[in-house]
């Protein structure tokens, strides 16, 4: 199992917001970063550090931390936002890397 | 224009050997961390490692430890991901990626490998 934690699966309606969360120990002392992958497709960074969007990503997303809990914030969702979310930081040693289980979002 | 072309779909054998390979343009290849993600079928994105090709400092997760080898040539702006003896859970796609930090923030990946191991 991982040592990030996600939720399975999350729904939205059109042009609502939805947050997506990742918890773990290790958030209390690193940022986690955040990416999208659609089927068939390679993961797209979409998040990371503090809250820092990549060139190209829609600033409807953004990214927040407290405590052991990271989450992404989509303001707005649109139906191509439908896709997987995965975060990733540092693991508890902070010595390697980790991903989160991932996130379903299905936009309604 | 930053790109990572990875070498292309492999069909091995249990207890064969393979090497894959992630090559890099359009940046400083020596400068960026290049990561190696697993996602076997239908399943989530898992880390498996990571070299700084500037001096080979190489980072794997415990659960690839001793599993695979990474690698890089920097002469060709190359990174590789090795297996001596597949077995079939080996089976996945692999994708690598860049950062400009250590073990996370993967800006630019590759389109992936698919890694087939059956009798």
């Amino acid at each position: 199992s991982s040592e990030l934690t996600q939720d399975p699966a999350v729904s939205v309606a059109l042009g609502q917001t939805v947050r997506i969360t990742c918890q773990g120990d290790s958030l209390r002392s690193y940022y986690a970063s955040w990416y999208q992958q659609k089927p068939g497709q390679a993961p797209v960074l979409v998040i990371y550090g503090k809250n820092n969007r990549p060139s190209g990503i829609p600033d409807r997303f953004s990214g927040s931390s407290s405590g052991n809990t990271a989450s992404l914030t989509i303001t707005g969702a649109q139906a191509e936002d439908e896709a997987d979310y995965y975060c990733n930081s540092r693991d508890s040693s902070g010595n390697h890397g980790v991903f989160g289980g991932g996130t379903k979002l299905t936009v309604l | 224009e930053v790109q990572l072309v990875q070498s292309g779909a492999e069909v091995k054998k249990p207890g064969e050997s393979l090497k894959i390979s992630c090559k890099g343009s359009g940046y400083s290849f020596t400068s960026y961390w290049i990561g190696w993600v697993r996602q076997m079928p239908g399943k989530g994105l898992e880390w498996m490692g990571i070299i700084y090709p500037g001096d080979s400092d190489t980072r794997y997760s415990p659960s690839f430890q001793g599993q695979v080898t990474i690698s890089a040539d920097k002469s060709i702006s190359t990174a590789y991901l090795q297996w001596s003896s597949l077995k079939a859970s080996d089976t996945a796609m692999y994708y690598c990626a860049s950062s400009h930090s250590p073990l996370v923030d993967f800006d630019y990946w590759g389109q992936g490998t698919l890694v087939t191991v059956s009798s």
